[in-house]
């Protein structure tokens, strides 16, 4: 069965520091992987998406997430923290060509000034 | 447009009674979810629904939920009767195709008590 892992339940980084988000999947060929971002009180937003092709892709609000196939992740990335990025961060999987996506449980960002 | 729409934002509820989460999709789209989401467990899909068909039901928690999809406008999520354990936020998303993105509605955070 899929499943997705993400080890950091919260994270703390200083405004303006780089950021990497942990996302490892199980999927028995390569799956569809997605980021999602909630903010309080709203419903999630996607960041970015993988499907196929380079495996460095950009998303917005300045995020990437690159997919490493031998490690099984899917790992999200900013370079320089804003303020308003604190939020949860949900790392996604789902079979190509299909829509039933399984999320993980989430890391939520604190950005300390 | 308007994005999804989910109503009521906020219920509260008694043990024992029936409840009803609504969810308007974006239109034009022709897949439809419900999500439910808690700390326990993360965000879990319950049921979604292709060109008002249920497709897959296997995550509906047990026969005390149930929805329906009567038009591509329109669907609902009752429980009954309710339960505190049902305490939840429930989001409803919607989605044009395969292999795109899912847009979630803000959610309906349910207390029952």
């Amino acid at each position: 069965a899929q499943s997705v892992t993400q080890p950091d339940i919260h994270i703390t980084v200083s405004e303006g520091a780089s950021l990497e988000l942990r996302c490892n999947y199980s999927y028995g060929a390569t799956p569809y992987l997605f980021w999602y971002v909630q903010s309080p009180g709203q419903g999630l937003q996607l960041l970015l998406k993988y499907f196929s092709g380079d495996t460095l892709v950009q998303g917005i609000k300045g995020f990437e997430a690159e997919f490493k196939r031998s490690q099984s992740s899917f790992n999200l990335r900013k370079p320089s923290v804003h303020w308003s990025d604190a939020a949860e961060y949900f790392c996604a999987v789902g079979p190509p060509g299909f829509q039933k996506l399984v999320f993980g449980t989430g890391t939520r960002l604190l950005v300390s000034p | 447009d308007a994005g999804v729409i989910q109503s009521p934002r906020h219920e509260v509820t008694e043990m024992g009674q029936e409840v009803t989460l609504r969810c308007k999709p974006i239109s034009g789209h022709n897949s439809l979810f419900w999500y439910r989401q808690t700390m326990m467990r993360g965000l879990e899909l319950l049921i979604y629904f292709n060109n008002n068909v249920p497709i897959d039901d296997s995550g509906m928690p047990e026969d005390r939920f149930s929805a329906k999809m009567p038009n591509a406008s329109f669907s609902t999520l009752k429980i009954q009767p309710s339960e505190p354990r049902d305490s939840a936020v429930y989001f409803c998303a919607s989605t044009l195709g395969q292999s795109s993105e899912q847009y979630f509605g803000p959610g309906t955070r349910l207390t029952v008590t």
